[in-house]
């Protein structure tokens, strides 16, 4: 989608590998989001920010981190991946103009734990 | 946060038009409803949103009940390409947060 790409796009790793997901937007929004994607299922939120360098758990956090060091960049991080871990991990942005927070999603990064 | 509940499945006839009902009873009141859908295993793409009064773009309407307890997406005449899972959500308005239910998935007939 326009202003936010994720990378890579598909990634196979090992179980307890470490593994960093990246989100890059060009729309300088203010909030950034990490959502998991299981088949069949709707989005969760793992993780989000409100701008830089602050950010707060969603509902299926454990075993995720995040950091965001610039306004662009929202980067998730498995600390040791498991195959539970295996999904499709999409990043959204949102201004929070005027209390709208529609997303613009990007186009998924699709992980495969072995 | 506002859950939502959606019907699983829905199909619709070519060119007529689709009705996706979405309930949202427990909303407070500066929420807002937005709908997305997904196509295939792409990223959910925006449709519509709305505060209390009805709303109409190039895609869709959104008619949301006085009461704010429920809502219903109408796309005037579904093509095959409208097929999709559609997700109604309710915005929180600390930070924008959103669950995301299952959806609806609307499958368009010729």
């Amino acid at each position: 989608d326009a202003g936010i790409t994720q990378s890579p796009r598909h990634k196979v790793t090992e179980t307890g590998t470490p593994v960093t997901l990246r989100c890059h937007q060009t729309e300088n929004h203010r909030y950034m989001y990490w959502y998991r994607q299981d088949p069949g299922h709707g989005l969760r939120l793992i993780h989000y920010s409100y701008g830089v360098k602050d950010t707060d758990k969603g509902e299926v956090s454990d075993g995720y981190s995040v950091s965001r060091s610039k306004t662009e960049d929202f980067l998730l991080t498995l600390e040791s991946a498991t195959s539970s871990q295996t999904s499709v991990y999409f990043c959204a942005i949102s201004s929070g103009d005027r209390g709208h927070y529609g997303y613009t999603f990007g186009s998924g990064t699709r992980l495969t734990v072995v | 946060d506002a859950k939502t509940t959606q019907p699983p499945s829905m199909d619709c006839a070519e060119g007529r038009a689709a009705n996706l009902p979405c309930n949202h009873s427990t909303i407070s009141g500066n929420e807002y409803v937005y709908w997305y859908r997904q196509i295939h295993s792409q990223g959910p793409q925006y449709i519509i949103h709305g505060l209390k009064n009805n709303e109409t773009n190039e895609m869709a309407s959104l008619i949301i009940t006085e009461d704010r307890k429920s809502s219903t997406l109408i796309l005037p005449h579904a093509t095959l390409r409208d097929t999709a899972v559609y997700y109604c959500i309710v915005s929180n308005t600390n930070a924008g947060k959103s669950t995301f239910g299952d959806g609806t998935t609307l499958t368009v007939k010729p």
